[in-house]
């Protein structure tokens, strides 16, 4: 079935410095893919997504660029802030079979930025 | 606008007991969906529906029921709590099965 890889965590670093997410995936045919942050308390809310091989999701700073060839869909940016500290998750939506339509999630990996 | 509204946040059970978590919608989603979130594993689906009157099993549906009578609601039983049910809840509400997914706050359940 499908399966999702994040880097182990969790991540503390200073503010304004560079931010790097790793996720790598398992899927069958071309699933889409999607990072979501969980502020704490809250429910997980969609950061950006990608759709197809090559795209380029990006919000709020952050990006993530679609690799087919490496099955993989990194979070970056390049100056964190205090704010962003919070949890962060790689899914994807499966595209075939029994997997259409349903996500799945990485383990999640937990930011923390100090000023 | 609510968007999805899980209630209660905060529950404390006993092994055995059993009790609902309420999921409502004002989205008009026809998907909807539960996950738990369990430390170090991410988010794993429980059980969803796509619609009104069809539900179906997720990854881990063992020890929880759902029904859908109507497309604003979404409700998941536990029929008799476990330690092993421990967890946050998220329910997820989506327009159709393959588009993007909208989560509610969340439920901590405790089982002692």
């Amino acid at each position: 079935g499908d399966s999702v890889t994040q880097m182990e965590g969790p991540v503390t670093l200073s503010e304004e410095a560079f931010l790097t997410i790793n996720c790598t995936y398992t899927a069958t045919g071309y699933p889409s893919l999607f990072w979501y942050v969980q502020y704490p308390g809250e429910g997980l809310q969609l950061l950006l997504k990608a759709t197809k091989a090559d795209d380029k999701g990006s919000n709020k700073g952050f990006e993530a660029t679609y690799r087919k060839e490496t099955t993989s869909f990194h979070l970056e940016k390049g100056s964190v802030q205090v704010s962003d500290s919070a949890v962060y998750f790689c899914a994807l939506r499966g595209a075939g079979g029994t997997s259409y339509g349903k996500l799945t999630f990485g383990q999640g990996t937990i930011l923390t930025v100090h000023p | 606008n609510a968007g999805v509204t899980q209630t209660p946040k905060f529950q404390v059970l006993k092994t055995g007991q059993s009790m609902t978590l309420q999921c409502a919608q004002d989205m008009n989603h026809e998907y909807m969906s539960w996950y738990r979130q369990d430390p170090g594993m991410g988010l794993r689906l429980i059980h969803y529906s796509v619609g009104a009157g069809i539900t179906d099993q997720g990854e881990v549906p063992n020890g929880y029921n759902v029904s859908r009578s109507t497309t604003e609601d979404f409700p998941l039983r536990l029929l008799s709590a476990a330690p092993s049910q421990t967890s946050v809840y998220f329910c997820a509400t989506a327009r159709q099965e393959n588009t993007e997914a909208f989560f509610g706050q969340g439920t901590r359940l405790t089982v002692v």
